[in-house]
């Protein structure tokens, strides 16, 4: 069975910081990775997402994230955070082969402090 | 194009009312989930959809669930009776992923449902 583990809650930053939202993944077979965030009181958006070829994808906001196969892990960074970027953060994993049904991790609370 | 739209936005009921979540999927989108999010369990896939046909409903929590898609423009939720633990916001997403498809999952803003 497929899992996904976010290992931060909750990550508190100041504004032009760096930040490296962990996620790490267990599947016995070859996953999609993607992540999504959600602003308060709103869906999900997706923020980016790995399927094959280059194992570093970016978003048009400046977030990027590395496919590591041999750590199961797709952590996402960004080198210099805003005040708008204040979200929760979910890493996402899809089995390969699978329909498209997405299972989550538990979100990662960003909040980025003046 | 207006995006997933979801109705109502906030739902207040009592223990044991029944409770009808709608949504309207992107239009041209073949792929439908159910989603629900609490502090406890994070998000969950309930139930999904390929063309208006259940392809698993695995993740819904119990008989008291249930889920319809009568056509490719329309999706309901239905909890009967409702219960104080079904408290939480549900989501519906849409994709024009079909069989194997992996396209992106757009959501919807999410109903807040309270149960008393």
């Amino acid at each position: 069975a497929q899992s996904v583990t976010q290992l931060d809650s909750q990550v508190p930053v100041f504004e032009e910081a760096p930040v490296e939202l962990r996620c790490n993944y267990s599947s016995s077979v070859s996953v999609y990775l993607f992540w999504y965030v959600q602003y308060p009181n709103q869906g999900l958006q997706l923020l980016l997402k790995y399927l094959s070829g280059s194992t570093l994808v970016e978003s048009i906001n400046g977030f990027e994230a590395e496919f590591n196969k041999s750590q199961t892990s797709f952590h996402l960074r960004k080198p210099s955070v805003h005040i708008s970027d204040t979200a929760e953060y979910f890493c996402a994993v899809c089995r390969g082969g699978s329909q498209g049904n997405l299972i989550f991790g538990k979100g990662t609370k960003l909040s980025v402090k003046p | 194009d207006a995006g997933v739209i979801q109705s109502p936005r906030h739902e207040v009921t009592e223990m044991g009312q029944e409770v009808t979540l709608r949504c309207k999927p992107i239009s041209g989108h073949n792929s439908l989930f159910w989603y629900r999010q609490t502090m406890m369990r994070g998000l969950e896939l309930l139930i999904y959809f390929n063309n208006n046909v259940p392809i698993d409903d695995s993740g819904m929590p119990e008989d008291r669930f249930s889920a319809k898609m009568p056509n490719a423009s329309f999706s309901t939720l239905k909890i009967q009776p409702s219960e104080p633990r079904d408290s939480a916001v549900y989501f519906c997403a849409s994709s024009r992923a079909g069989t194997g498809g992996l396209d992106e999952q757009f959501f919807g803003p999410g109903t807040r449902l309270t149960v008393l």
